[in-house]
């Protein structure tokens, strides 16, 4: 069936270095999501691409979706501590009914002060 | 502000117990989710409702049921509690077609004893 993968399952980081986590999908997406999820609390939408090859900018957020549409990576320069938590990126599930999504299982990111 | 609420932040339940978790949304969503989140396997769906009395089942609906019987209120249940289903219990809402940006409740974690 349809999947989402992602990469790395963990990544810990040093204050200030980069982190990148990189979302596969077995299908082509018509659009991909990425969320947040900040440790005790819930997921969190932080933004949707849609067209092929985007990028979007969020701050230090740089998201990517690839030009065949199958791949995603969210990109943040220079991490603080508030980027702390668990990001998912997530896609349509177009084996289900509509409205739904498929996500990926999540990089955890630590950073260390 | 959209709002997603839970009935629950935290429940202890015994083996064997009906157990209810009630989710309401105020953004007149039509879709909503239950999800179950446990640590390294990510979210995972156990229901899904794209209208009112309208349930589909998600990757794993054994154990659970669920009712959605006004827009914007919708329950999971579980008819007879067990241990394995100690988790995070997370309800979502979106729009409908194409998946929209969901949007999460705090999440209930659940404990069976």
């Amino acid at each position: 069936g349809q999947q989402v993968m992602q990469i790395p399952q963990y990544q810990h980081v040093q204050e200030g270095e980069d982190f990148t986590t990189y979302c596969n999908s077995s299908t082509t997406l018509s659009n991909i999501q990425w969320y947040k999820q900040r440790p005790g609390g819930h997921p969190v939408f932080l933004i949707q691409l849609v067209k092929s090859g985007e990028v979007k900018k969020q701050k230090r957020l740089t998201f990517q979706f690839g030009e065949a549409k199958k791949n995603s990576s969210l990109h943040i320069t220079a991490t603080q501590t508030t980027d702390v938590g668990t990001y998912f990126c997530a896609g349509p599930d177009y084996g289900g009914s509509q409205g739904n999504l498929i996500f990926g299982k999540g990089t955890k990111l630590s950073v260390k002060p | 502000d959209v709002k997603v609420t839970q009935s629950s932040r935290y429940l202890v339940k015994r083996t064997g117990e009906k157990v209810f978790l009630e989710c309401v949304q105020d953004m007149d969503h039509e879709n909503m989710f239950w999800y179950r989140q446990d640590p390294g396997l990510g979210l995972r769906l156990i229901y899904f409702s794209y209208d009112v009395k309208m349930k589909e089942k998600g990757d794993i609906p054994e154990g659970y049921s669920v009712s959605r019987e006004k827009k914007e209120r919708f329950s999971l249940i579980l008819e007879s509690a067990s241990t394995n289903q100690t988790s995070m219990y997370l309800c979502a809402s979106s729009f409908g077609t194409p998946p929209g940006e969901q949007f999460f409740g705090p999440g209930t974690r659940l404990t069976v004893l």
